[in-house]
């Protein structure tokens, strides 16, 4: 079956640190992968998505690339600031009727 | 893309009452479908709106609670009946425009029932 597996929260950091959290999936075919965000007291916002192996996705300079080869897709920041604090989700999905896929979310707290 | 919006926003309500829930996109979609989001805790999905006929309630989820209504492919709503304070979560409207892969999501009612 098709799944989403991303690492447990909460995840602090400090201001200007690296972000890593890991994504690994499980799928039939060739689906499209995504990053959503959740900042408080709002809706997801898609964040980024890759399509094909080897795409990289980028937004806001948050990136993920999709590895085929571990099943991956995790989401990296060079540097992050206070203002991401939020809730990211990793998640499948292809064209064509499917359901979308989704990570339990993990929570991110950027102190300043 | 797709902008979607909800109404209302937010609301407090007393035990046993109900409360329906408004979804808006500004174009017709095919796909559309309703989440819960309980306190720190990820989405779970209630059910597909089909427009014109029933939804498709995923298990745990039946109509009687959760009455949904799809007149066309721009609206529908979310009934959440007698309610009780387990039912107080966020709940999201989500579509996925026709012919693509990318879900997007309203910005959520917030349900707090007393």
């Amino acid at each position: 079956g098709n799944s989403v597996t991303q690492m447990e929260g909460p995840v602090t950091l400090s201001e200007e640190a690296f972000l890593t959290i890991n994504c690994t999936y499980t799928a039939t075919g060739y689906p499209s992968l995504f990053w959503y965000v959740q900042y408080p007291g709002e809706g997801l916002q898609l964040l980024l998505k890759a399509t094909k192996a080897d795409d990289k996705g980028s937004n806001k300079g948050f990136e993920a690339t999709y590895r085929k080869e571990t099943t991956s897709f995790h989401l990296e920041k060079g540097s992050v600031q206070v203002s991401d604090s939020a809730v990211y989700f990793c998640a499948l999905s292809r064209a064509g009727g499917f359901k979308t896929i989704f990570g339990a979310g993990t929570r991110l707290f950027v102190k300043a | 893309s797709a902008v979607i919006s909800q109404k209302p926003s937010r609301d407090i309500c007393q035990r046993g009452t109900s409360l329906t829930i408004q979804c808006q996109v500004d174009s017709q979609v095919t796909m559309m479908f309703w989440y819960r989001q309980q306190p720190g805790q990820s989405l779970t999905l209630i059910a597909t709106a089909n427009q014109g006929s029933e939804a498709t309630y995923e298990s745990g989820f039946v109509i009687d609670k959760f009455p949904i209504s799809r007149p066309n492919l721009t609206f529908s709503t979310l009934t959440v009946s007698n309610m009780s304070p387990e039912d107080s979560s966020i709940y999201l409207c989500s579509v996925i425009p026709d012919s693509t892969d990318t879900q997007y999501f309203g910005p959520g009612t917030r349900l707090t029932v007393l």
